[in-house]
């Protein structure tokens, strides 16, 4: 079965440092995956997604990720954090067969950026 | 182009009552994913539909269903609702006519509390 796991219930960092935001996941064939971003009291921002090709994913706000597939990783990076990064951010891998919209959520990681 | 609406945004019920919530996709997506979103159990996918029909469901009790119309809007029913139904409810659609198009985008979502 499918499952994404985001190791990290919070990530603290300093406004202009690098951030980086765990996630690995256990899926069966090619995975398809996500990053998501919440804003308090608001639905997901699409951020980024892995489908096949380069390993490094470009995405929204400068935000980018980098495949593993040896490690079954996708981290979540950001050369020079934003205190506006602060959010929730949620990994997520497609379940089930290919033809199909459901999303399998990691429980999210809380990111704290300060200046 | 307008985003994936879901209406109402907030919502209070008294347990044992039924509720109805409603998404509008963006225009020419016809895939519509739900999601209910709590502190203790994350996200977790609810049903998807697709052309009216649907293509997916979570492990829910029956109490929770849906539908899609022609459309492509979609509507989730709650009956007799329980304290533990109160969470964010995200509805989230697709563009499924271009073989690379996987990401969803959701609404803001509605917040169900059930007292």
């Amino acid at each position: 079965a499918q499952s994404v796991a985001q190791p990290e219930d919070q990530v603290n960092v300093a406004e202009g440092n690098p951030l980086t935001v765990k996630c690995t996941y256990s899926v069966s064939g090619n995975p398809y995956l996500f990053w998501y971003v919440q804003y308090p009291n608001r639905g997901l921002q699409f951020l980024l997604k892995y489908i096949t090709g380069d390993n490094l994913v470009k995405g929204s706000y400068g935000f980018e990720a980098e495949f593993n597939k040896s490690q079954t990783s996708f981290h979540l990076k950001k050369p020079s954090a934003l205190v506006s990064d602060s959010a929730l951010y949620f990994c997520a891998v497609k379940g089930g067969s290919s033809n199909t919209g459901k999303l399998i959520f990691g429980q999210g990681t809380t990111l704290q950026v300060k200046p | 182009k307008a985003g994936v609406t879901q209406t109402p945004r907030y919502l209070i019920k008294t347990r044992g009552q039924q509720v109805t919530l409603s998404c509008s996709p963006i225009s020419g997506h016809r895939s519509v994913s739900w999601y209910q979103q709590t502190p203790g159990q994350g996200l977790q996918f609810l049903f998807e539909y697709f052309s009216e029909t649907q293509r997916n469901k979570g492990n829910f009790p029956g109490r929770f269903s849906g539908r899609q119309f022609s459309n492509s809007r979609s509507e989730m029913n709650v009956s007799t609702l329980e304290l533990g139904d109160s969470a964010l409810y995200l509805c989230a659609s697709r563009d499924e006519r271009v073989l690379m198009n996987t990401e969803a985008f959701f609404g803001q979502g509605t917040r169900l509390t059930v007292v």
